[in-house]
């Protein structure tokens, strides 16, 4: 049974300073999602990580893959106030079918 | 643009009720999922859809029932609601690029 667990699941931390979220998973998964969540918002899709060694990169947030591993991380370079809100990592372990498994979440707050 | 859209944004219902809540995609994709969040669990799959009239089970399929009869229109249905169904329902859409598009979400309260 696949399970997804993130850390750390909250995180302060100052406005300039770089810092990673990690995501494992315990079983073979064929992507690895990253979604932002605004409080009261749905999910705002970040990122699809589609194979080993996959790095892909958007403004602040740098997110890669080690499947080996079963490992993803999502590294947040010289962080700002708006990149507060809560990160969910997201393994899909069934073929093509988009059933994913979410960690529970990283609150980030970046204070000014 | 890419659109996921729920009927209700807040719904309160009372225990016993049968709710419906409705979720429309603009996309032609064809698997369509619902979940729901709640504190500390994240986001857990209720029932997934990956084309007309046909549906499989989540991980949390109890107390809910999923109804597809047209490609862009994919419901959730509570037959009996109870108080340890209130939660936050999210619909999604995927496509052939993998990604999946949520919805705004409906917070359900049920009393």
């Amino acid at each position: 049974e696949l399970k997804v667990e993130q850390n750390p699941l909250f995180l302060s931390m100052q406005e300039g300073k770089n810092y990673t979220i990690y995501c494992n998973y315990s079983t073979t998964s064929d992507r690895l999602y990253w979604y932002r969540q605004d409080p009261g918002k749905s999910l705002e899709s970040l990122f699809v990580l589609l194979s080993n060694g996959a790095v892909k990169q958007e403004g602040r947030l740098m997110a890669s893959l080690d499947t080996k591993a079963r490992l993803s991380t999502l590294h947040i370079t010289a962080a700002v106030h708006d990149l507060s809100a809560t990160y969910f990592c997201a393994a899909d372990g069934s073929s093509n079918t988009g059933k994913l498994i979410f960690g529970q979440g990283t609150t980030l707050q970046v204070k000014p | 643009d890419v659109k996921v859209t729920q009927s209700s944004r807040y719904l309160v219902k009372r225990t016993g009720e049968k709710v419906f809540l409705e979720c429309v995609q603009d996309m032609d994709h064809e698997n369509m999922f619902w979940y729901r969040q709640d504190p500390g669990l994240g986001l857990r799959l209720i029932y997934f859809s990956y084309d007309v009239k046909m549906k499989e089970k989540g991980d949390i399929p109890e107390g809910y029932s999923v109804s597809r009869e047209k490609k862009e229109r994919f419901s959730l249905i509570l037959e009996s609601a109870s108080t340890n169904q209130t939660s936050m329902y999210l619909c999604a859409a995927q496509g052939g690029s993998y990604e999946q598009y949520f919805g705004p979400g409906t917070r359900l309260t049920v009393t």
